[in-house]
């Protein structure tokens, strides 16, 4: 049973571009969250995603990134015109069902560097 | 705002000594959960304990709660040079489905 799978492990942007992520949930999993980890920190959480829906978008900055999870295909981070204030370690992490009380899976991370 | 707060931050022991990591949080809570991250890589889901819980052990794991003062311990028992990583506490707030991290406690464990 495949884990949550992320890629690219590792994506270098220039300032200005594009980066796209991408987070496929363990099978059987309809929910999916995306945090961010700066160096030496903790996780932030960014956004809370269920098939084809955004439930929660509380920690996702205002302009430039946005997320979907399609009805078919993997979740999608998108963080338009980088700066390098955006190099940071990506997580995806998804779980089966509400997951208040139960453990929700991790993938191994997207580490994105904008230079 | 950050919800679990890890002390120490970093922390030097020798293999076989025992390995204790505090966790403070500010508001009610359902569980928290307590995760592992090796450098570079993902988190590991470690243990959870729900709010109505005081103590949790699992195999050298010994978690304990504490909900009058808000805190946490996560107690690594005969610890080896593999358990060098990140620890990070998680806390569930109530009616939220979000998870919320302090910023870790670098554990070193020298062979």
């Amino acid at each position: 049973n495949a884990g949550v799978m992320q890629n690219p492990r590792h994506l270098v942007r220039r300032r200005g571009q594009e980066a796209r992520l991408r987070c496929s949930p363990m099978k059987g999993h309809s929910h999916v969250y995306w945090y961010r980890q700066l160096p030496e920190e903790g996780l932030k959480f960014m956004v809370y995603l269920q098939k084809e829906n955004i439930i929660d978008e509380s920690g996702m900055p205002k302009e430039r990134f946005s997320a979907e999870f399609p009805k078919e295909g993997p979740s999608i981070l998108r963080i338009q015109q980088v700066v390098r204030g955006d190099s940071a370690a990506y997580f995806c992490a998804s779980s089966p069902q509400v997951f208040s009380g139960n453990t929700i899976y991790f993938g191994e991370g997207s580490w994105l560097t904008v230079v | 705002s950050q919800q679990g707060e890890e002390d120490p931050q970093a922390l030097s022991i020798q293999e076989g000594e025992n390995a204790t990591m505090n966790c403070s949080y500010k508001t009610s809570i359902n569980n928290l959960q307590w995760y592992r991250q090796n450098s570079g890589r993902g988190l590991v889901h470690l243990i959870l304990i729900r709010s109505n819980e005081r103590e949790k052990h699992s195999g050298r794991l010994r978690v304990t709660l504490d909900t009058s003062k808000k805190s946490s311990s996560l107690l690594i028992t005969a610890s080896r040079a593999a358990d060098t990583a990140s620890y990070f506490c998680a806390t569930v707030q109530g009616g939220s489905e979000k998870l919320v991290f302090g910023k870790g406690t670098k554990l070193t464990v020298n062979p």
